[in-house]
Parts: C-alpha cells; structure tokens; sequence
C-alpha cells in the first residue's frame, strides 16, 4: 500500500510570497495533520482535519490555513512568508488502529524562505 | 498543556548492544497515548512502537520496547540487538485520549540522536 504522499519535495520562497503544500493520505484514512519541523526540533502540530472540518489548529498565525478535499487529500497554505517559516512541513494520515488513533507520516516538504 | 521531555540530546551504542532513550512528560490527565517515532536521514518520520496509559504491560514490538512509569511520568525506549540501520532522532510524542479540541495532536520532545557503532 502507498504511504502518505506529499508535494512538492523541497520548495524555495521568498519572503512575502505564498505557498501551497499538498498531502494524499494512506488509502482509508480520512484524517489528515499538518506539522512544522523547524531543524533541530520536534514536530509543531499546526492543523488537523477530520472528514474536511477543521478539528485542531495549533498556536500558529492566521497566515496558514489548510483544507481537506473529499478525496482526503489536503493543502496547507501559508502566506506572507517570513524567514522564520523556513522548515520541513509534515503531513500524517490517521484512522483508529485496535481504538488508538495512529498517525502515519510522509516524507515532509522543505521550505526555505529568502 | 502537557510537554514532553528528552533530556539526551545525542547518545551512541555499539552494533549488538543495547540502549536506552529517555522520556519524561507532564500531565494532568489520566487517559493518554505515548508513542515513539524513528526519523531516519531520510526525514521520514516512522512509527516505533505505542502505549495507551491505561496498560500497565509495556509494549514490545520485536527489537524495542518500553519501560512505562505512569506515576512517574516516565516512558523509555529500549533498543535490543542495536543495528546500523537503527541510526536515527527518535522522537517521543504525547495524544490525550479525551476528545474535544487540543486532544488529537501529538505533542512532540525534542528528539535523541542515535549513533550506532559498527
């Protein structure tokens, strides 16, 4: 089975600019999470959506907002880049393995912000 | 909120030995998941193994497994038969089990980063 997928790989910005990141799920899943990995740190939960209504959002600015489409898959949208947004952004999948919800990661988006 | 700590920013073992990560958290629930996640140099980020609280067996999954304290908030890694290929930030991440908002994100440390020895 396909893993979760994301798009594009690596992306170069500059500042001010806006940005889109794409995430497909895992076939079945219909939960999607976005984090933000600044390097050296642990994952930053930014969104999470459930059957394409918002069910988290972490302490992140009105500048990023995401949505899920019927099909599962996802976008993150940032706008108004700063420098500071410079980071790898992961996507998870979940569903409810044996009554834990278990979130499954793609390979991440790396952003970089000039 | 609860936070998650790793107090190991680096450690290293030899090939065929055994290491311990640590992790420590802080709650105020009863009810809650732990997970522990390998992110290789590949950036991708994979699931180790998982504890519900509500356990008191450890979890094992082949070549890991965990020491889980509840009380004192205290949930280890240990690595069996360490491998090169176990080379990799390994994560510690806290879901409460309570829905409503704020309770489906994990709450990640800051990650250990293993060497392996050949």
């Amino acid at each position: 089975d396909a893993g979760v997928t994301q798009s594009p790989t690596h992306l170069i910005k500059t500042r001010g600019q806006h940005v889109t990141l794409r995430c497909s799920p895992i076939s079945g899943h219909k939960s999607v999470s976005w984090y933000q990995q600044v390097l050296g740190q642990g994952p930053q939960f930014i969104f999470q959506y459930y059957e394409k209504e918002e069910r988290g959002r972490g302490n992140f600015p009105d500048r990023f907002s995401a949505r899920q489409f019927p099909n599962y898959s996802s976008e993150l949208n940032v706008n108004a880049l700063l420098l500071g947004d410079s980071a790898l952004y992961l996507c998870a999948s979940s569903f409810n393995d044996q009554g834990v919800e278990t979130q499954y990661f793609g390979p991440g988006t790396r952003l970089l912000v000039l | 909120a609860q936070t998650v700590t790793q107090s190991q920013p680096e450690m290293s073992v030899q090939e065929a030995e055994t290491v311990t990560l640590s992790c420590t958290y802080d709650t105020s629930e009863s009810d809650y998941y732990l997970f522990w996640y390998k992110q290789p140099p590949s950036r991708q980020m994979i699931l180790v193994i998982r504890q519900e609280a509500y356990k008191q067996q450890n979890a094992t999954e082949n070549r890991f497994s965990v020491n889980f304290q509840k009380a004192a908030k205290s949930f280890s890694l240990k690595i069996s038969d360490s491998q090169l290929g176990d080379a990799a930030m390994y994560f510690c991440a806290y879901r409460s089990a309570y829905s409503g908002a704020g309770s489906y994100q994990l709450t990640f440390g800051k990650g250990t980063k293993l060497s392996v020895i050949p």
